[in-house]
């Protein structure tokens, strides 16, 4: 069975500073996929950034870059100089094995002003 | 282009009522997905399809929940005899190819009363 566990319900982050999201999984795939999704209030679900398992070097999108250390298999999420509109739930989700994504509980990231 | 579409996007059933719910998968996509989020947690995987075909029905909680995906594109996921658990939101996701990024619809929020 694949799991993937967010230890924290919920962060807080003052506008501009940085803030880390921690994500932990466990799977006997040894190919798979590693996801941050982004769940604003009402709004859709929207992919944050990827990461493939086999590629060392952790992925970037802008502001957002990941941590990934595999042996571990811990997967958190930095967001940089943080900004109102990324307020939201964020979803760590693992796709291994088959196409379904297996997603943790989410964290709620409030942005203070 | 369109994104994903759900409709209807609020429904409420009273309990023992048969429900669809609707799916529009962004054109194109090999792939479309459903999940099942209940309040404050995680979506969780209800099935998949990849064009007509259900490749994996596993996360399907009872006989009472069918879906279907005929000619490849929409795809409809009925509930039967609707349950007070069965209230949540039901997320649907497209994906161009196996293993791509997937496109989430906004859900359609049900409510069994």
């Amino acid at each position: 069975a694949q799991t993937v566990t967010q230890s924290q319900p919920e962060m807080s982050v003052q506008e501009a500073e940085t803030v880390t999201l921690s994500c932990t999984y466990d799977t006997s795939e040894s190919d798979y996929y590693l996801f941050w999704y982004k769940q604003p209030p009402s709004r859709q679900m929207i992919l944050v950034i990827r990461q493939e398992a086999y590629k060392q070097q952790n992925a970037t999108e802008n502001r957002f870059s990941v941590n990934f250390q595999k042996a571990a298999k811990s997967f958190s999420l930095k967001i940089s100089d943080s900004q109102l509109g990324d307020a939201a739930m964020y979803f760590c989700a693992l796709q291994g094995g088959s196409e379904k994504l297996v997603f943790g509980k989410g964290t709620k990231l409030t942005v203070n002003p | 282009g369109a994104g994903v579409s759900q409709s209807p996007r609020y429904k409420v059933a009273k309990r023992g009522q048969d429900v669809a719910l609707r799916c529009d998968p962004i054109s194109g996509h090999v792939s479309l997905f459903w999940y099942q989020q209940a309040l404050g947690q995680g979506p969780e995987f209800l099935t998949y399809f990849q064009n007509e075909a259900q490749l994996d029905k596993s996360g399907l909680p009872s006989d009472r929940f069918f879906a279907e995906r005929p000619e490849g594109s929409v795809s409809t996921l009925k509930i039967q005899r609707t349950q007070q658990e069965d209230s949540a939101v039901y997320l649907c996701a497209s994906s161009r190819q196996k293993f791509y990024e997937q496109y989430f619809g906004p859900g359609t929020r049900l409510t069994v009363t």
